[in-house]
Order: C-alpha cells, then sequence, then structure tokens
C-alpha cells in the first residue's frame, strides 16, 4: 500500500515554457503532499507544502508564482513550473504521508526536468 | 541551525564490514525518524522507521536517542548492494518532515 505516483518522469522544455508535474496518491487519501527539488548530489529541498483545498505553503526562497501549486482533490496535486529557464533543471520528487500506518513518507518516483 | 544535520560521507568499506551512520535533529519536539535509502537518479524508498526501543531488520539496525537528540543506522555485513545514499527523515509537529543531506556509502570488493 501507500503507493504515489508521479508523472511525467521525464521531460525537456524550451526556456519560457511551462511544465505541469502530477503526482496522485493512488491508494490512500492525501490531506498534504510535499514537493521537493533536488540537485545533483545534493539532498532533497523542500519547496513547498501542497494542502487540499487550499493554498500551499512555500519555503522561503521559492517563489510561488514561479512555481504554481494546485490540490484540488484528496489523491492529486500538481505542480507547474512557468516561464522554465535552465536554471530551473533539476529533479522534482512529490511525497505524501499515509496516516494511520508505518508507511513513513512515500515518494512519488519524480520528475527529471531540462529545460533547454 | 538545521533541522536534520547528518555527514555527508562519503564512507567506503569493504564487501562484510559494519559501518554505522548517525544523525542529529534540532527539535526536541520530533515524532517520528526513518532511514530512507537513495541510489543514484532514483527516488529516496524507505529503509525502516526507527523506533525509542530501537528495532533491527536483517543485517540494518537502527536506534532513537531522545535524551542526546540523534538517530542512528547500523549496517553490518556489508554487501556491494548496499551502496547508496542513506538519509535520515525527521518528522516534527505540524506534519513537516526535514531531511538529512544524505551520507553517500560505497561498499568495495
Amino acid at each position: 500500500g501507500a503507493v504515489v505516483s508521479q508523472h511525467p518522469s521525464r521531460v525537456i522544455c524550451k526556456s519560457g515554457t511551462s511544465v505541469k508535474i502530477e503526482c496522485r496518491s493512488l491508494d490512500f487519501q492525501a490531506t498534504t503532499m510535499f514537493w521537493y527539488r533536488q540537485f545533483p548530489k545534493q539532498s532533497l529541498m523542500l519547496m513547498a507544502t501542497s494542502n487540499e483545498g487550499s493554498k500551499a505553503t512555500y519555503e522561503q526562497g521559492v517563489e510561488k508564482d514561479k512555481f504554481l501549486i494546485n490540490h484540488a482533490s484528496l489523491t492529486l496535486s500538481t505542480l507547474t513550473v512557468t516561464s522554465a529557464h535552465p536554471e530551473d533543471s533539476s529533479f522534482y520528487i512529490c511525497s505524501a504521508h499515509r496516516a494511520g500506518g508505518s508507511y513513513g513518507y512515500t515518494f512519488g518516483s519524480g520528475t527529471r526536468l531540462t529545460v533547454v | 541551525r538545521k533541522e536534520v544535520e547528518q555527514d555527508p560521507g562519503p564512507f567506503n568499506v569493504p564487501e562484510g564490514a559494519t559501518v554505522a551512520f548517525n544523525c542529529t535533529y534540532s527539535n526536541s519536539a520530533s515524532q517520528s525518524f526513518f532511514w530512507y535509502r537513495q541510489d543514484c537518479r532514483k527516488e529516496p524508498k524507505l529503509l525502516m522507521s526507527v523506533y525509542s526501543s530501537g528495532n533491527e531488520d536483517g543485517r540494518f539496525t537502527a536506534q532513537l536517542n531522545r535524551a542526546s537528540q540523534y538517530i542512528s543506522l547500523l549496517i553490518r555485513d556489508s554487501k556491494l548492494s548496499d551502496s547508496a545514499t542513506y538519509l535520515c527523515v525527521v518528522n516534527i509537529p505540524g506534519n513537516q518532515f526535514y531531511f538529512g543531506t544524505g551520507t553517500s556509502l560505497t561498499v568495495i570488493p
């Protein structure tokens, strides 16, 4: 149990375009999902906490107008990277916590974004 | 001060060796603790939760010391397949999760 699906797994886009990444909890409801970014040889850095039915909470230094988060249902959160630039190229991972079990913190498989 | 601090390593150990990683956390109200394994260019995967009484899963033993605010992971009889980055994760009140920087382990034949 506690499966989180994320797609696309890999995307290449041109500078200035927008990219949407989806994160779904397949077998449980997630009122809260988390979005992380990981640069090569670095740990995961929390970008924002996505709350179902309300605005996301962004970490300091993360531009909320650039990284749009929508959590419209209990099983789906989306991250849209707007006006992407090469420096946005990174590994983006979502995760969710399933309450009531020892599942810890389940991650999606990640999205490798390359902006050219 | 960071919520979670972890020695990034790298740790290079021969096959069969025992290796231990520590991770310290700053928030005394932290509730849950986990060790994750991350292979290169992949997402982290849960290795084991860490319980107050300590817990063991095969060659892996996790311990929690609330007084000193650290958790540890011990790997016995290291295998080549244990080579990965090991992340400690701490859950603080408010359902926030914080990651250590990860400790890189390479097991050498």
